[in-house]
């Protein structure tokens, strides 16, 4: 079975600098995508940066950066220039490749809480 | 496309009594998820629907539970007899397979939620 861990329940960051974010994983899978989710406060979540696990180049999106260590089983985000609207809570997650049809649920980890202040 | 709809938002309910809640797909999505999410943890699944087809259910999803996906369209999820530990955020997520219109493969899109509270 596989499993995703955040150890970090809350974090805070300064406006403008940056924060990584820590995720780790477990799986006996060779080919599988892992997620960067972010849920605001009482909004709906929403992808943030997808990361597919037989690219060896580390995913981007704008400010939103992951560092992909498949052989650690880590995925960190790093937020750079972090925003007010950045707080929300983070959620990491995994999912097995698409075979046929083949399940393909998200595994959660429980979160990291991102506060930015001002 | 206008995203993955969910309805009620809300629901407020006596326990014992049944609740039933819809979720309505991104169009043409064959992929349908449901999903719980209990307060500061992460979203546990519960179902999966390739088009109108049930193809796995949780060991959360006890008798209590049931969800269809009638022309594999939109989805239904009902819960008889409501316990208090069936409060809870229930999500709904669809994808594509093949991707859809510029939209990532194997990408789940959520919906915004319903927030279930048993008193």
């Amino acid at each position: 079975a596989q499993t995703v861990t955040q150890s970090q329940p809350e974090m805070s960051v300064q406006e403008a600098e940056t924060v990584t974010l820590s995720c780790t994983y477990d799986t006996s899978e060779s080919n599988y995508y892992l997620f960067w989710y972010k849920q605001p406060p009482s909004r709906q979540m929403i992808l943030v940066i997808r990361q597919e696990a037989y690219k060896q180049q580390n995913a981007t999106e704008n400010r939103f950066s992951v560092n992909f260590q498949k052989a650690a089983k880590s995925f960190s985000l790093k937020i750079s220039d972090s925003q007010l609207g950045d707080t929300a809570m983070y959620f990491c997650a995994f999912m097995r490749a698409n075979y046929g049809g083949a399940t393909n649920k998200l595994i959660f980890g429980t979160g990291t809480l991102l506060a930015v202040q001002p | 496309d206008t995203g993955v709809s969910q309805d009620p938002r809300h629901k407020i309910t006596k326990r014992g009594q049944n609740v039933t809640f819809r979720c309505d797909p991104i169009s043409e999505h064959n992929r349908l998820y449901w999903y719980r999410q209990t307060l500061g943890q992460g979203p546990e699944f519960l179902t999966y629907f390739q088009n109108e087809a049930q193809l796995e259910k949780s060991r959360l999803l006890s008798d209590r539970f049931s969800a269809e996906r009638p022309k594999g369209s939109f989805s239904t999820l009902e819960i008889q007899r409501t316990e208090q530990g069936d409060s809870a955020m229930y999500l709904c997520a669809s994808h594509a397979n093949p991707p859809d219109r510029g939209q990532e493969a194997d990408t789940q899109y959520f919906g915004p939620g319903t927030r279930l509270t048993v008193l």
